[in-house]
C-alpha cells in the first residue's frame, strides 16, 4: 500500500512569506507527527496528533508555526512570516498506535524548505 | 520528561569491523526504545525497537541492540560492517503515558573500505 506522502518535496520562499506543507498519512493510522530536521542535525519534535485528542503542540518553536489535521487524514503545517532559520527538512510520520508511542513510525520523504 | 543522548556524532569503522553506536536514555518510567536509520537521500526507517519483551532485540540488516536498565542504555551493534551500512542512525525513546517519540541527535556512520 501507499506510504506517507508529503508535498511539496521542495519549497523555496522569500523571508516573510507564509508557507503550507502537506502530509498524507497511511490510511488507518491514528497518530501523526511533524518533525524538523536542520542540516546535519537530529529530528526536532514539533507536534503530535493522536486520534481525536487535543494535539501535543509542545514542540512548536513559536506562534508562527501551526498545524491542523482533519480527522485521521491529511495534516497541514503552516509557517507564517518565514525566517531564514526556518530552513530545514520538515518530516511527517504516522503510526497506528492508539495507546502510546510503542508502534513503528512510518516517515514521509520530507519537504525541504529554503527561506531566502 | 524523557530524553536521549547519542555519544559520538560521527563514527567511522572499517569494512568487516564491529559497529557500535551508543544510546543512553533518561526516563522516569520504563521506556520504549527505537533505532531508526536514514540512508543517504532516503527517508527514515525503523531498524528495531524494544517494547519491554526480550532485552536483546534483533533488527533488519544484521543489527541488534540490548536494553540495559542498570546502565540506561540501548546501544546498537553489528558484528561486521558493510559499505551499505553508511547512514545516519537515530535512537529514540517513548513513554506510554506521554505518547510522543523523542529522537536523539543522531550518529553518522562511515564505513571505510
Amino acid at each position: 500500500g501507499a506510504g506517507v506522502s508529503q508535498s511539496p518535496s521542495n519549497k523555496v520562499t522569500e523571508k516573510g512569506k507564509d508557507v503550507e506543507l502537506r502530509c498524507d498519512p497511511i490510511s488507518g493510522h491514528t497518530a501523526l507527527y511533524w518533525y524538523r530536521q536542520r542540516l546535519g542535525q537530529g529530528l526536532e519534535f514539533l507536534i503530535y496528533f493522536q486520534g481525536n485528542s487535543a494535539p501535543d503542540k509542545s514542540g512548536l518553536p513559536s506562534d508562527r508555526f501551526s498545524a491542523e489535521r482533519t480527522g485521521e487524514s491529511v495534516s497541514t503545517l503552516t509557517i507564517q512570516r518565514t525566517q531564514q532559520e526556518d530552513s530545514a527538512v520538515y518530516l511527517c510520520a504516522s503510526s497506528i498506535t492508539t495507546s502510546g508511542g510503542t508502534d513503528t513510525q512510518y516517515f514521509g520523504p520530507g519537504t525541504r524548505l529554503t527561506v531566502l | 520528561a524523557q530524553s536521549v543522548t547519542q555519544l559520538g556524532s560521527h563514527v567511522s569503522v572499517s569494512e568487516g569491523a564491529l559497529v557500535l553506536l551508543r544510546c543512553n536514555y533518561s526516563s522516569s518510567v520504563p521506556p520504549y526504545l527505537f533505532w531508526y536509520v536514514q540512508y543517504p537521500n532516503q527517508g527514515l526507517q525503523l531498524l528495531l525497537k524494544y517494547t519491554s519483551a526480550a532485552t536483546l532485540v534483533k533488527g533488519i540488516n544484521g543489527f541488534e541492540a540490548e536494553f540495559k536498565k542498570s546502565e540506561t542504555s540501548f546501544h546498537l551493534t553489528k558484528p561486521s560492517a558493510h559499505m551499505s551500512d553508511a547512514a545516519e542512525y537515530f535512537c529514540a525513546v517513548s513513554v506510554v503515558s506521554y505518547d510522543k517519540v523523542i529522537f536523539g541527535p543522531g550518529t553518522s556512520l562511515s564505513v571505510i573500505p
